[in-house]
């Protein structure tokens, strides 16, 4: 059973630029989970999504990100108009369905911006 | 929402030591998790442990919910065991985002 995917791993962007980073879950996952682990820092929780549905969007900040789920293909965060404080690791976890099950991390996507 | 607190912040130790790295949480959980972060930067699942103990060869956990703390021991420590470990707890009032502490930063020297 493959684990959580991430890509690309590494990221660069230009300030303005446009930054996809892709996640597919876990097989028979489908809660979705991204965070942000800025420099020397822990890892903050941004978004939860379930299929088709943003379930909790409280750590995203107001403008410039999105993140979705469609039925089929994998979980996009989507930043928009980089900065360089974007700039970090974002790692994206998987669940099953139902209960307060343990979330399984991907490798991260490193973000830089210069 | 739930406040996560690790201690030490440090660890340095000489390979074959005992440790013990602690975590303390504001309230209850239903979800308490231990990360190891290598030095690549890759997060790997060590326990999944909302209460009692576990363990897995060298390393052991044990949470005590009702005293809203978790334990990590890990045992004759080795220079691979280096990296940042990471408590995550999520509590009901808080959805299922879960919570991470800052972490403690472990070196192994040989």
């Amino acid at each position: 059973n493959a684990g959580v995917m991430q890509n690309p791993r590494h990221l660069v962007r230009r300030r303005g630029q446009e930054a996809r980073l892709r996640c597919s879950p876990m097989k028979g996952h489908s809660h979705v989970y991204w965070y942000r682990q800025l420099p020397e820092e822990g890892l903050k929780f941004m978004v939860y999504l379930q299929k088709e549905n943003i379930i909790d969007e409280s750590g995203m900040p107001k403008e410039r990100f999105s993140a979705e789920f469609p039925k089929e293909g994998p979980s996009i965060l989507r930043i928009q108009q980089v900065v360089r404080g974007d700039s970090a690791a974002y790692f994206c976890a998987s669940s099953p369905p139902g209960q307060p099950y343990e979330q399984y991390f991907g490798p991260g996507t490193r973000l830089t911006v210069t | 929402g739930i406040q996560v607190e690790q201690s030490p912040p440090d660890l340095i130790l000489q390979e074959g030591a005992n440790s013990t790295l602690r975590c303390n949480f504001s309230d209850s959980v239903n979800n308490l998790q231990w990360f190891h972060q290598n030095p690549w930067g890759q997060l790997i699942n060590l326990f999944y442990i909302p209460s009692g103990t576990k363990q897995n060869g060298r390393l052991s956990a044990t949470t005590v919910a009702t005293e809203r703390y978790s334990l990590l021991y890990i045992s004759s420590s080795q220079t691979t065991d280096s990296g940042v470990y990471f408590c995550a707890a999520r509590s009901s009032p808080s959805g299922s985002r879960l919570t991470f502490g800052e972490g403690t930063q472990l070196t192994v020297n040989p």
